[in-house]
């Protein structure tokens, strides 16, 4: 059955920690791509890779790492810099002109 | 960067109702037009898309779209709403490259 997985659903950490949210395709798409959700805000494009061992910045980048090491992942690293993690944070992947989306990971921080 | 807006935040309705939800964007050059929707506790899926000829395009559940060039418009239509459309609506616009710019999106709730 082939998708996006994202994992952990819910996420909790403390303040100050790095903390590392999972992105899996099993789609074979060569674009993948990491999204910020907040209310009111729509969602907003935080880095993104066409290929592997490449990646660009988006339009929110600050405060966040990816790493693109293989086709099929795409993990995403909320630094400590980041100044209101807290979000819902949605990974995608894309072949010619559609983007397909995993479920989401809620992150919390406290 | 290309700008996305939706002119309604929320949008409250009685099934059998019509459903519009405006959409604009800045970009002038040539572009590719989504709608996505994301039913509560679902994934972001797509309802339709637009690249090139007929302006008026359909997709799933009974939702069309109509491009208009000059107006720089792709607003969302659906003739009768079902309690079963309650959703957040999004749309999203591509430019050239890769990346996607989505408006902030427009809550639909549809009373039964």
């Amino acid at each position: 059955d082939g998708g996006i997985t994202q994992s952990p659903k819910y996420l909790f950490r403390k303040e100050g920690q790095n903390v590392t949210l999972s992105c899996e395709q099993n789609l074979n798409h060569d674009a993948m791509y990491w999204y910020r959700q907040d209310p009111g805000q729509g969602l907003r494009l935080i880095y993104y890779s066409q290929i592997v061992n490449d990646f660009q910045k988006g339009d929110i980048a600050e405060g966040y790492s990816v790493s693109r090491e293989k086709k099929e992942s795409f993990p995403l690293t909320v630094t400590s810099a980041q100044k209101n993690p807290t979000a819902f944070y949605l990974c995608a992947s894309s072949i010619l002109h559609e983007q397909f989306f995993g479920p989401g990971t809620r992150l919390t921080v406290l | 960067a290309q700008s996305v807006s939706q002119h309604n935040h929320h949008v409250i309705l009685s099934e059998a109702a019509s459903l519009e939800l405006g959409c604009n964007y800045s970009y002038g050059g040539t572009v590719n037009l989504f709608w996505y929707v994301q039913y509560p506790g679902q994934h972001l899926q797509l309802l339709l898309k637009y690249f090139s000829g007929d302006p008026l395009v359909k997709g799933i559940k009974g939702f069309e779209a109509e491009f208009i060039k000059s107006k720089f418009s792709f607003n969302l239509r659906k003739p009768s709403v079902q309690w079963s459309d309650t959703a957040e609506y999004f749309c999203a616009v591509k430019q050239n490259d890769y990346k996607l710019s989505f408006g902030a999106g427009t809550t639909v709730t549809v009373r039964a």
